[in-house]
């Protein structure tokens, strides 16, 4: 159980373009999802947190308009990279918690974006 | 032994040894720590976790050792196997239900 997929696994898209990944929660309802990037052989870095039909909370420093997420239902949340350049290129990762009351975070396998 | 790269310090065992991977956590008010291990190109994956309240826990092959004075935690994996070679991250939270921040991460390679 608590399994998290993300869609798609590997991207490529053009400087300038926009791209949508997608997380989902297959086994269990989601009242919250995380959005990380990690940077080859680097940390996690949180961007932003996300409740099921309220506006995302970003961290500092990570540009909103740029990086839109939308957590419309109880299963999926959406990260929008807005034309991309290429230091956005990075490995996105998403979480997501249940309404279990438990404080485990279950992560996606992550997404490879590359942009070019 | 253990050297310091660019980003990432790396453990390096021999199959069979005992590993300590360990942490030191920034924020005094943490009192919730876990450990994920993530393999290249792949998400964490949750190991085991650890309260404030409590200073050892053990799972399966694995004790996690918390030191809440100097803010210190460490990772041991009894017998260590080469499936066991990944990087290993340490994050913390105040409170369980807050957001967690990721320590640097120590990659462990072990060979056979």
């Amino acid at each position: 159980g608590a399994v998290v997929s993300q869609h798609p696994s590997w991207v490529i898209c053009k400087s300038g373009t926009s791209v949508k990944i997608e997380c989902r929660s297959l086994d269990f309802q989601a009242t919250t999802m995380f959005w990380y990037r990690q940077f080859p052989k680097q940390s996690l870095m949180l961007m932003a947190t996300s409740n099921e039909g309220s506006k995302a909370t970003y961290e500092q420093g990570v540009e909103k308009d740029k990086f839109l997420i939308n957590h419309a239902s109880l299963t999926l949340s959406t990260l929008t990279v807005t034309s991309a350049h290429p230091e956005d290129s990075s490995f996105y990762i998403c979480s997501a918690r249940g309404t279990s009351g438990s404080y485990e975070q279950y992560f996606g396998p992550g997404t490879r974006l590359t942009v070019t | 032994g253990e050297s310091v790269g660019l980003h990432l310090p790396t453990l390096s065992v021999q199959e069979g040894d005992n590993s300590i991977i360990n942490c030191a956590y920034s924020n005094s008010a943490s009192d919730y720590f876990i450990w994920y291990k993530q393999e290249s190109g792949k998400g964490p994956q949750f190991i085991i976790d650890i309260r404030s309240n409590m200073d050892k826990r053990q799972g399966q092959r694995v004790t996690v050792l918390l030191n809440k004075t100097v803010k210190h935690l460490s990772l041991q994996i009894a017998a260590t196997q080469p499936g066991d070679s990944a990087v290993y991250f340490c994050a913390e939270s105040v409170g369980g239900y807050s957001t967690l921040t990721f320590g640097k991460g120590t990659m462990l390679l072990v060979s056979p």
